[in-house]
């Protein structure tokens, strides 16, 4: 059982658009920025979003995050078979003093 | 080039230890803390451990707490951690992951990661 929650799984056409949630509480979410990871398969997990909406250099802009209240959520625009992946939300959680992760949502791009 | 090289995986028999390693190069190794980082066969990620830059801070996930042991050489740009009393539900790839800012809230490197197996 994770502390922040995502859907399984989301899946659209090439080309669509998708939105991942990631809801959390006060203590995590609601209190400190959030991330977003792509984890191909069989690779590690690649940071894509930090500090909310921000992109690490490399990070195309079809890629965005946004948060409000104690959710946030992860864009991604234009889809490409090669967004195929498994992606997570995370943030430091204070009441836990630790950091906390998503369950993870499977992308297929149909 | 930020590199982060994990090593000390293996087969280990349940109530077992084992000590794995991460070693780190391309950047100031004793900036930044550090986390282990696991992910079950087939499951998503569960954070372990994390360590401060200088060692002064340290923090478990409640799974973990007791069993094991974080530690960091910043001399030798290593980070560490002990693992006591495995189970069998502590079999999985563990990665060692920098902490982007200090704040525990981004990861920007992660290593590719060796995998623990807890099985008789």
């Amino acid at each position: 059982q994770s502390v922040l929650t995502q859907p399984p799984s989301v899946s659209a056409a090439p080309g669509q658009k998708v939105t991942i949630s990631c809801s959390g509480s006060s203590s995590n979410i609601g209190n400190n920025y959030v991330s977003w990871y792509q984890q191909l398969p069989g690779t590690a997990p690649k940071l894509l979003i930090y500090d909310n909406n921000k992109r690490p250099s490399g990070i195309p802009d079809r890629f965005s995050g946004s948060k409000s209240g104690t959710s946030a959520t992860l864009g991604i625009t234009g889809l490409q078979t090669g967004d195929e992946a498994d992606y997570y939300c995370g943030t430091w959680d204070s009441r836990l003093s630790g950091v906390v992760f998503g369950g993870g949502t499977k992308l297929t791009v149909l | 080039e930020v590199q982060l090289v994990e090593s000390g995986g293996g087969l280990v028999e349940p109530g077992g230890s084992l000590r794995l390693s991460c070693a780190a190069s391309g950047f100031i190794f004793s900036g930044y803390n550090m986390n282990w980082v696991r992910q079950a066969p087939g499951k998503g990620l569960e954070w372990v451990s994390s360590i401060g830059g200088s060692g002064a801070y340290i923090y478990y996930a409640d799974s973990v707490k007791g069993r094991f042991t974080i530690s960091r050489d910043n001399a030798k740009n290593s980070l560490y951690v002990q693992m006591n009393s495995l189970r069998a539900e502590d079999t999985a790839v563990y990665y060692c992951v920098r902490d982007k800012d200090n704040t525990g809230t981004s990861h920007d490197y992660w290593g590719r990661g060796t995998l623990v197996t807890v099985s008789s």
